[in-house]
């Protein structure tokens, strides 16, 4: 079967760096995609992974492990604005998005 | 360019009534989709289109109907609303001819069922 886990919740300080894990089981993969969503909103493209290793955007990072079924988003110099639910989705071998619950980050002052 | 448009907005619809929720899409992409966004769940596919003329069934179609009668439209059709299915619903978009699969979404409509 297909299954997507991600934090309920991480909490954390302006200024500071977070990680957001995302683990995957799938029978076939075609990237692995995060989106952010704020509250009330629709979600929004941040980055995506199809091979193993560091993709870097500015602020924000993606690394994959195809091997561990293992992903992870990295925020760096958190601003009051990262408050949002990070959506973690893998695309499986029907090219269709099996999407996490999100991970909603809450950033403190 | 507006991108992905939905409407209404909200709505609180009666149980047993019929509703469409309309999704307009301006960026020429060949593929729509539909979603559902509860609480504690992730983003669930009810149907999709990958071209205009053709749709398939996602994840949770049962009481969902869609069309695709051009490239632009995919509207979604409760025929007898029920109460589960109060949710927020998302239509997205994306050009299945680019190198990344990226999918953009439409502002949501959030629908009540009682």
């Amino acid at each position: 079967g297909q299954n997507i886990d991600q934090p309920t919740e991480m909490t954390a300080t302006e200024g500071a760096i977070v990680q957001i894990n995302c683990t995957y089981q799938t029978s076939g993969f075609n990237g692995l995609f995060w989106y952010q969503q704020h509250a009330g909103e629709a979600p929004t493209f941040l980055s995506y992974n199809v091979l193993d290793g560091l993709e870097e955007k500015g602020r924000f990072s993606s690394f994959l492990s195809r091997s561990k079924g293992y992903s992870y988003l990295l925020l760096k110099e958190l601003q009051m604005k990262d408050s949002a639910s990070y959506l973690c989705a893998h695309m499986d071998s029907n090219y269709q998005l099996i999407w996490g619950a999100g991970t909603k980050l809450i950033i403190k002052p | 360019i507006a991108g992905i448009t939905q409407a209404p907005t909200s709505q609180i619809l009666a149980a047993g009534r019929r509703m469409t929720l309309r999704c307009t899409q301006d960026m020429r992409h060949n593929a729509m989709y539909w979603y559902r966004q509860d609480l504690g769940l992730g983003l669930r596919l009810i149907h999709y289109s990958n071209t205009a003329g053709t749709t398939g069934k996602g994840e949770v179609p049962d009481g969902y109907s869609v069309s695709r009668a051009n490239t632009d439209d995919f509207p979604l059709t409760l025929a007898s609303a029920v109460p589960s299915q109060t949710s927020v619903y998302f239509c997205a978009s994306s050009d299945l001819a680019g190198d990344v699969d990226t999918q953009y979404f439409g502002p949501g409509t959030r629908l009540t069922v009682l």
